[in-house]
């Protein structure tokens, strides 16, 4: 069964960016399926962020999307989340995710990863 | 872009059936049979509990069932169980953007073991 496993800095400083990476185990990322970012801010619900193909074919909140860019790097089994100019309102505890079947956007999830914005 | 509407809370006795809601539009839930389900408990990450409106994963019980009328799908959950105290979330494919992936989850809903 896929593992998932986020890592990243777990304090960002405002107007700065937030970069995360999600490592992949016991399944190959360029075998398929949509890779992607969900987000829970502390207390609250989750939050749709980005999907990813692993050919590359990327997908984002339309709400986040000038700020988001998510990557994919197939020889280090990885991928990636950087969201630029970040408040008070993206700490949040941020997981990485795989597809399950279908238009499931997340059968697998990784233990989370919590990320504060403050100076 | 709005969160599917859910109940804030539901909450049954052991061995009870309980159903949670998940209302959306006809641009999310109503226009594609593309609804999940998760449970989540404190402290820990999601766990899929229904996928594409009404399937199961492997290893997920029977006591966990899914439908779908018009704009609103639901979780049932039958011979409730202590462990089933946790966070429900629901999540819909949305069409909203147009011909790209593109999702939106419900607001939640805390199911309690009386």
């Amino acid at each position: 069964q896929v593992q998932l496993q986020e890592s990243g800095p777990g304090l960002v400083k405002p107007s700065e960016t937030l970069s995360l990476t999600c490592d992949v185990s016991d399944y190959s990322i360029s075998s398929g399926y949509y890779w992607g970012w969900i987000r829970q801010p502390p207390g609250k619900g989750l939050e749709w962020i980005a999907t990813i193909y692993g050919d590359g074919r990327s997908y984002y909140n339309p709400s986040l999307r000038s700020r988001v860019a998510i990557s994919v790097d197939t020889s280090k089994n990885q991928f990636s989340l950087r969201l630029n100019s970040v408040t008070a309102a993206d700490t949040a505890v941020y997981y990485c995710t795989r597809q399950y079947s279908g238009y499931d956007p997340a059968g697998y999830w990784g233990p989370g990863t919590l990320v504060a914005v403050s100076s | 872009q709005s969160a599917l509407t859910q109940p804030a809370s539901v909450s049954g006795a052991p061995g009870q059936s309980i159903t949670i809601s998940c209302t959306g539009t006809s641009s999310d839930v109503g226009g594609y049979n593309h609804v999940s389900w998760y449970q989540q408990h404190p402290g820990k990450a999601p766990k899929l509990m229904i996928y594409e409106v009404n399937n199961r994963p492997s290893g997920i019980s029977n006591r966990f069932s899914g439908s779908k009328s018009a704009n609103t799908a639901s979780l049932s959950i039958s011979g409730l169980q202590a462990d089933d105290e946790a966070d429900y979330y629901c999540v819909s494919y949305s069409g909203r953007t147009g011909r790209t992936l593109d999702y939106v989850f419900g607001t939640g809903t805390k199911v309690t073991v009386l």
